[in-house]
């Protein structure tokens, strides 16, 4: 069992829907949560962190951890066509190393 | 700030040979990660300094890589005698301090290895 487990999709939505990416977890250690968003042929770049468990919000995005359930989401809210790309949820384990998932593909159809 | 870069962009060689990539970190980071990334997956981890110590190495950087980050500014990844499956995009990431979630990612450099 991998670490982080994550549906590589792809996921098509319409522009202006609510995209949910969700992720699993099993590494008990993970205090940091993080949501990195990759377009092709590029680096990843961070979109949202969250410490430990609770909700973060930052514009249309929102972020989610339930520790007990080891659960990690990620809400776009009124998606938008350049939101297109991979993202890639991700846990910060003790040593400092990011331990990532495998990355959803989302498509925003206009 | 100008960010973490990578050089070069993409590099493509034959099996056997050895090639090695750059990362320069953002200016005044601390922490300095290698990962690797194959089609369809994300980032793994293969190493990383602080400074210029190198602290940690994953099982995947078999013998035939190494990376060296002199004067813990610049680092370079060497593999040697490449082979058709290290055929990846290696990312370079940097931290201001440990304990960072907030890893900055390069570009990467795309290896294909005919």
């Amino acid at each position: 069992q991998k670490e982080v487990e994550q549906d590589p999709g792809p996921l098509s939505v319409p522009e202006g829907a609510i995209v949910s990416l969700n992720c699993t977890y099993s590494n008990s250690a993970f205090q940091y949560f993080m949501w990195y968003r990759q377009y092709s042929r590029k680096g990843p770049e961070l979109l949202m962190y969250t410490y430990s468990s609770g909700n973060k919000e930052d514009g249309r995005f929102t972020a989610q951890v339930d520790k007990s359930s080891k659960y990690i989401s990620l809400f776009i809210r009124d998606s938008q066509p350049s939101d297109s790309a991979t993202y890639l949820c991700a846990g910060l384990d003790r040593d400092d190393k990011i331990i990532f998932g495998k990355g959803t593909r989302l498509h925003i159809l206009p | 700030d100008t960010g973490v870069s990578q050089n070069p962009r993409h590099k493509i060689t034959k099996r056997g040979q050895n090639v090695t990539f750059r990362c320069d970190p953002i200016s005044e980071h601390n922490r300095l990660y290698w990962y690797r990334q194959t089609l369809g997956q994300g980032p793994e981890f293969l190493t990383y300094f602080q400074n210029e110590a190198q602290l940690e190495k994953s099982r995947l950087l078999s013998d035939r890589f190494s990376a060296e980050r002199p004067k813990g500014s610049f680092s370079t990844l060497e593999i040697q005698r490449t082979e058709q499956g290290d055929s990846a995009m290696y990312l370079c990431a940097s931290s201001r301090a440990a304990g960072s979630y907030e890893q900055y990612f390069g570009p990467g450099t795309r290896l294909t290895v005919t």
